[in-house]
């Protein structure tokens, strides 16, 4: 696998429920982002993770989202409660580490598309 | 408060023209400006990109150019191709890495 992977690509809730979406990064890469973006809108940084380290948050990241990369390598981002504002593609990158020559190209996932009703 | 513009919001442009897209932006710390191709139903897709001590960047039929005075920094697609036909993102990061995104420029190349 030569690319970031997400799963699942699409996902319907109703509101009040809690979702879980996954994202593979490409292979070796130790910097892991996740963004979220609404429909005619670029995306917008949510939180990013060095190995399992989470060393930024957003201040859209609400109490009701968390993200965890336990192992350094996949990561979860879940919403509890959910909402019908949080409707969205979820959206997930991987860099390489720092110093190397292609540090600071984000290689995006296809996202997850939450509809939530 | 959105920290980078992009104009305009879609264009329509024949094949074979030149396709213009500007951004601005306020941060003076940001140090890395790419561009991204977004088709629907995919994420967005590294184009190229430049660093503020370059002020032009050319990769095959796409050029950045980028004023560090003004803050400003445009991306040009010569001879544009129906393929191009795609959403485009500037994007700038500072450190931290990361990206903060324009909102996008819906690029349609008439045959």
């Amino acid at each position: 696998d030569t690319g970031v992977s997400q799963d699942p690509r699409h996902k319907i809730t109703k509101r009040g429920q809690n979702v879980t979406f996954r994202c593979d990064p490409i292979s070796e890469h130790n910097r892991l982002y996740w963004y979220r973006q609404t429909l005619g809108q670029g995306p917008e940084f949510l939180t990013y993770f060095q190995n399992e380290a989470q060393l930024e948050k957003s201040r859209l990241l609400s109490d009701r989202f968390s993200a965890e990369r336990p192992k350094g390598s996949f990561s979860t981002l879940e919403i509890q409660r959910t909402e019908q504002g949080d409707s969205a593609m979820y959206l997930c990158a991987s860099s390489s580490k720092p110093g190397s020559f292609s540090k600071n190209i984000q290689y995006f996932g296809a996202g997850t598309r939450l509809s939530v009703l | 408060q959105q920290q980078v513009k992009q104009s305009p919001q879609s264009l329509i442009v024949q094949k074979g023209g030149i396709s213009i897209i500007n951004c601005a932006y306020e941060n003076t710390a940001f140090d890395y400006f790419p561009w991204y191709q977004q088709f629907p139903g995919k994420g967005p897709a590294l184009l190229i990109a430049i660093r503020p001590d370059v002020s032009e960047k050319k990769e095959g039929r796409f050029t950045i150019s980028f004023n560090k005075s003004a803050k400003q920094f445009s991306l040009h697609i010569m001879d544009s191709q129906p393929g191009d036909s795609a959403t485009y993102f500037c994007a700038a990061k500072a450190a931290g890495n990361k990206l903060t995104f324009g909102g996008g420029t819906r690029v349609l190349v008439k045959p």
